[in-house]
């Protein structure tokens, strides 16, 4: 069974922090990962994708991939009150359709 | 248009009807996806349509549930004889090829009474 793991949350975190969400993923073949955010009574949009081991920073948003341990986690730095949603994590395994994560959802506080 | 469209936006109905939910995918996505959300739950895949290949109907729930996509393009979700339980948000997706992101439409808010 493929499987994507989150932690349901809520996580809150006092604004200007860093906010760290993670993932972990069974299919150790797995390729593509990303990160989507979904705020509430709104569809989910893509924030990061990623697809090689270690940092990819855009902006206050770095995405974090270790292939060996199958985690993928996601920072926001300087959080403000507009990041608050539900972030899903979605894993490509090979050949495979998308394996969603049931999402973490952050609440930053003012 | 710019990005995924899904018609209706909102859809109430009666037990025991049938309903139709239709998406537009953006031009050019071989790959479009169906989903569905509960109230505060994760997304539940349906359906999966990759070019001119078989669909992948993994992930429909029961025999009522059916989809369709006409030349490569718009896609089409019927709900026959509907349940309560069917009542969610229906969230179609469509992307440039298969490993790519997704694009997300507005959903359809499904409620049957």
């Amino acid at each position: 069974q493929k499987e994507v793991e989150q932690n349901s949350g809520p996580l809150s975190v006092p604004e200007g922090a860093i906010a760290s969400l993670n993932c972990t993923y069974s299919d150790r073949g797995s390729q593509s990962f990303f990160w989507y955010r979904q705020y509430s009574g709104k569809s989910p949009e893509l924030i990061m994708s990623i697809y090689s081991n270690g940092d990819k920073e855009d902006g206050r948003f770095t995405a974090q991939l270790n292939k060996a341990s199958q985690y993928v986690s996601l920072l926001i730095r300087d959080s403000q009150p507009s990041d608050s949603a539900t972030y899903l994590c979605a894993v490509r395994p090979p050949n495979y359709q998308l394996i969603w994560g049931a999402g973490t959802k952050l609440i930053i506080k003012p | 248009g710019a990005g995924v469209s899904q018609s209706p936006s909102n859809k109430v109905t009666e037990k025991g009807k049938d309903v139709e939910l239709r998406c537009d995918p953006i031009s050019g996505h071989t790959a479009l996806y169906w989903y569905r959300q509960s109230l505060g739950q994760g997304l539940e895949f349906l359906i999966y349509f990759q070019g001119n290949s078989a669909p992948d109907k993994s992930g429909l729930p029961s025999d009522r549930f059916s989809a369709e996509r006409t030349g490569g393009s718009v896609s089409t979700l019927t709900i026959q004889r509907t349940q309560q339980e069917d009542s969610a948000v229906y969230l179609c997706a469509s992307s440039p090829g298969q490993a790519e992101k997704l694009f997300f439409g507005s959903g359809t808010q499904l409620s049957v009474l």
